[in-house]
């Protein structure tokens, strides 16, 4: 079966200096991946899209890359604030269907 | 995106009970998905709603367990039902995004702590 896998340790930066979580997935080979940021009590909100023939999605201070051939996504946030703290979860599209799946999160601390 | 509204945001429960969530949405969707997300865990699709039939359930989730009703396009219930502690976690409720390629709204969760 699908499995994703991102860091469960929580990954804690000075402030101004580029956070980097991974996401690895296992078994099939997705048209496309999200992350999401969750912040306490709150539900997940999109942030990017990356499509199996893009490289490499910039939004702002957000960075993320596609590596198919790895099977892996690096999601980089530059210059990061305290504010940047929260859950952040990388989602793919099931094979063969649209229901979509998330990784478990990895909890970033930005440290002011 | 759209706007979802949950309720209740939390509630702690008795062994036994059973407890309604309720989901409202700002416009009409075709599909309504229901996840739940357990401590520490990622979020787990319990089932898919569409509205004028039968909710469709993901494996390890059953109706009697977790009963939902879509009566219109923009609202929906999940009923957590004879509850027990290993029920307690974060119900969310999350339509598709207007703008497609599965992107997901959530609401802001409903947490159940069940004793």
């Amino acid at each position: 079966s699908q499995k994703i896998e991102q860091n469960s340790e929580a990954l804690n930066i000075q402030e101004g200096k580029t956070a980097t979580l991974t996401c690895n997935y296992t078994n099939y080979s997705p048209a496309y991946l999200q992350w999401y940021r969750q912040d306490p009590g709150r539900g997940p909100v999109f942030l990017l899209l990356i499509r199996e023939n893009e490289k490499e999605k910039r939004k702002e201070r957000l960075k993320v890359t596609f590596d198919t051939t790895l099977k892996q996504s690096l999601f980089h946030i530059t210059a990061s604030q305290p504010a940047d703290s929260a859950t952040y979860l990388c989602a793919l599209p099931p094979p063969g269907g649209f229901k979509t799946i998330f990784g478990a999160g990895t909890r970033l601390f930005v440290k002011a | 995106s759209a706007v979802i509204s949950q309720k209740p945001s939390r509630d702690i429960c008795q062994r036994g009970t059973s407890l309604t969530i309720q989901c409202q949405v700002d416009s009409q969707v075709t599909m309504m998905f229901w996840y739940r997300q357990q401590p520490g865990q990622s979020l787990t699709l319990i089932a898919t709603a569409n509205q004028g039939s039968e909710a469709t359930y993901e494996s390890g989730f059953v109706i009697d367990k977790f009963p939902i009703s879509r009566p219109n396009l923009t609202f929906s219930t999940l009923t957590v039902s004879n509850m027990s502690p290993e029920d307690s976690s974060i119900y969310l409720c999350s339509v598709e995004d207007y703008s497609g390629a599965n992107v997901l709204t959530f609401g802001a969760g409903s947490r159940l702590t069940v004793l």
